[in-house]
């Protein structure tokens, strides 16, 4: 599967507890995106990677949130101390820097359920 | 006024029928444009972008833009059940970052 790959894809834990995850980009893929999905609404932006650089990260995104991209590879996402309010879908996203190409292509999420 | 803006539905149509799925937004900015379909508990996946002013086809579906009066628009010919999702329009200004819209429900009766 040549796809964004998103581990683990089901997440429960209790509040207070420390949740990573890992994002597996397209492999000519050189942008990495995290969103996060609550129901009803559509993805809203958390972070953003080019390479290895963290270029920009969303005012939503508190300091409980740290992601990662060593190597410019692979992503991880860690939320410290959750919240019962941090339950959503984590998605990953993955493009390819060219001019004028935006596109996006989406991992298949984390659903994280806080207790 | 949200970025982007989006009927929640659902929009219904019968089997075989065109749905026509609409999305305003505010930035005059925006450069590219993108539908993405969601199945119910699934990921995102796209489906159309549209770059320029008019029509792009692709198969069953047709995306429009008409960047002065800040609407995209999908159409999809020949709907059928399986076209059954939430659809989600999304539009990015130039930079990394896409905005997108809370989505469109779209229910095709068979």
């Amino acid at each position: 599967d040549t796809g964004v790959s998103q581990d683990p894809r089901h997440k429960i834990t209790k509040r207070g507890q420390n949740v990573t995850f890992r994002c597996d980009p397209i492999s000519e893929h050189n942008r990495l995106y995290w969103y996060r999905q609550t129901l009803g609404q559509g993805p809203e932006f958390l972070t953003y990677f080019q390479n290895e650089a963290q270029l920009e990260k969303s005012r939503l995104l508190s300091d409980r949130f740290s992601a990662e991209r060593p190597k410019g590879s692979f992503s991880t996402l860690e939320i410290q101390r959750t919240e019962q309010g941090d339950s959503a879908m984590y998605l990953c996203a993955s493009s390819f820097a060219a001019v004028s190409s935006y596109e996006q292509y989406f991992g298949p999420g984390t659903r994280l359920t806080v207790t | 006024q949200k970025e982007v803006e989006q009927n929640s539905g659902p929009l219904s149509v019968p089997e075989g029928a065109i749905a026509s799925l609409n999305c305003t937004y505010s930035d005059r900015g925006s450069q590219s444009f993108f539908w993405y379909r969601q199945y119910s508990g699934k990921s995102p996946e796209l489906i159309m972008f549209i770059y320029s002013n008019g029509d792009k086809e692709d198969g069953r579906f047709t995306a429009q833009l008409n960047k002065a009066s800040q609407y995209v628009s999908l159409l999809i010919r020949d709907s059928q059940p399986s076209d059954s999702a939430t659809y989600l329009c999304a539009l990015n200004t130039g930079g990394f970052k896409t905005i997108f819209g809370a989505g469109t429900r779209l229910f095709v009766k068979a």
